[in-house]
């Protein structure tokens, strides 16, 4: 069964708005990642959160993470057309070197 | 050219025919990884390796085949390929925690 459930799947926004995608899962983590995938591509890492971490910064990504409830979400700031993608949650489990990946989010921004 | 490199980019075959997806790789990360991308399921493990002659089992792994017989190379196999099978196939390596994607094959099975 899925670890992470992505929500919405679908997201429309024009430039310069605001993006939030959420992501709950299921058992204890280690760490939460956040991937993108454009279009006929393979995923790109875009930020990492530990379990020990609430809030987390890259340029104008910003992740937090709730432990008790088992979700995390990905905003981005001022978002542009280039922003245009899937965003995918990943998992990682305790004591595993392996992700598990959610059913993802499809953003699309409108110039 | 330094990265992650998988062929065919595409291929096209036919139910019960055996094929293998290469998955190279040139940092010599030991952690190396298949997925595969079907709408509506996001991506699914099949099969992993942390090291040369060490795999295995992903989340769905029946009906693949892999080996690791140097630490670069990770390739798969579709010993009777099935219409189930059609699927985009992502290889991936693991530097730390961050993984690495190959750009995927497009298979289709007929």
């Amino acid at each position: 069964s899925q670890q992470g459930e992505e929500d919405p799947q679908a997201l429309s926004i024009q430039e310069g708005e605001n993006a939030t995608m959420n992501c709950s899962y299921k058992t204890s983590i280690n760490n939460l990642q956040w991937y993108r995938q454009n279009s006929g591509r393979g995923l790109v890492h875009l930020i990492l959160i530990r379990s020990n971490e609430r809030e987390k910064h890259s340029g104008r990504l910003r992740v937090t993470l709730d432990t008790s409830k088992k979700s995390s979400s990905l905003l981005i700031t001022a978002s542009r057309a280039a922003d245009t993608a899937s965003y995918f949650c990943a998992t990682a489990l305790y004591n595993t070197d392996k992700l598990i990946f959610g059913t993802g989010t499809r953003l699309q921004v409108f110039p | 050219d330094a990265g992650i490199t998988q062929s065919p980019r595409y291929k096209i075959t036919e139910t019960g025919r055996q094929v293998t997806l290469m998955c190279h790789q040139t940092w010599s990360h030991s952690y190396m990884f298949w997925y595969r991308q079907d709408l509506g399921h996001g991506l699914r493990l099949i099969y992993y390796s942390a090291a040369a002659d060490i795999t295995d089992k992903g989340e769905v792994p029946d009906g693949y085949v892999v080996s690791r017989s140097k630490t670069e190379n990770f390739p798969l196999t579709l010993e009777s390929a099935t219409r189930s099978q059609t699927s985009v196939y992502f290889c991936a390596s693991t530097h730390g925690t961050e993984q690495f994607f190959g750009p995927g094959t497009r298979l289709t099975v007929l």
